[in-house]
């Protein structure tokens, strides 16, 4: 099974609204990193939180770490249409990889 | 400043053809990948480089060789085909030391989608 999953897979809000996706995973990290993927293009990072970090922020998005629990969410306030897209989750578990959740798929309705 | 090129953007081979993926990043990173993507999948490391000169097996290297051509080029190659290969293919590097930890964010290039038939 895969180090890092995502949940929900899929996502469908209005626009306006705030969207949360987790991530749980199953061994110990040095950090945890969230990508987001429009259709048809190649993965783009959005925000790094190292294992000693609890929670980061950046513009309309916050990530938060709960090492005990091995989980992490993605929160992007007041939604738009171009969030439209897959966000992944990847885990740097010391191993020399960097593994990759499964996504999970927002859309954002006008 | 075009990041991550990766060519060609679409391909269709036969069963048992062979295809060299490119990619070059203009970003003076030092390490580069080979990911696959695939429905359901995520994105899977065929294999990756730490450094110029240096390549190492990731997560599925079966029927795939790579070549680090200079800091700039990390090329793939399929020397036979199969349709088990069919999925899209992303190049990506980061400027850190692959063997130490990923402490910077990964760059990717826009893909290359492959059909075997």
């Amino acid at each position: 099974s895969q180090q890092g999953e995502e949940d929900p897979q899929a996502l469908s809000i209005q626009e306006g609204e705030n969207a949360t996706m987790n991530c749980s995973y199953k061994t110990s990290i040095n950090n945890l990193q969230w990508y987001r993927q429009n259709s048809g293009r190649g993965l783009v990072h959005l925000i790094l939180i190292r294992s000693n970090e609890r929670e980061k922020h950046s513009g309309r998005l916050r990530v938060t770490l709960d090492t005990s629990k091995k989980s992490s969410s993605l929160l992007i306030t007041a939604s738009r249409a171009a969030d439209t897209a897959s966000y992944f989750c990847a885990t740097d578990t010391g191993a020399q990889k960097l593994v990759f959740g499964q996504g999970t798929r927002l859309t954002i309705n006008p | 400043n075009a990041g991550v090129t990766q060519t060609p953007k679409f391909q269709v081979l036969k069963t048992g053809q062979s295809m060299t993926l490119q990619c070059a990043q203009d970003m003076n990173h030092n390490s580069m990948y080979w990911y696959r993507q695939d429905p359901g999948m995520g994105l899977r490391l065929i294999y990756y480089s730490a450094s110029e000169g240096t390549t190492d097996k990731g997560e599925v290297p079966n029927g795939y060789n790579v070549s680090r051509l200079n800091k700039r080029e990390f090329s793939l190659r399929l020397e036979s085909a199969a349709p088990s290969q069919t999925s899209v293919y992303f190049c990506a590097s980061m400027s850190g030391w692959a063997r130490r930890s990923y402490n910077s964010p990964l760059h990717f290039g826009n893909g290359t989608r492959l059909t075997v038939t």
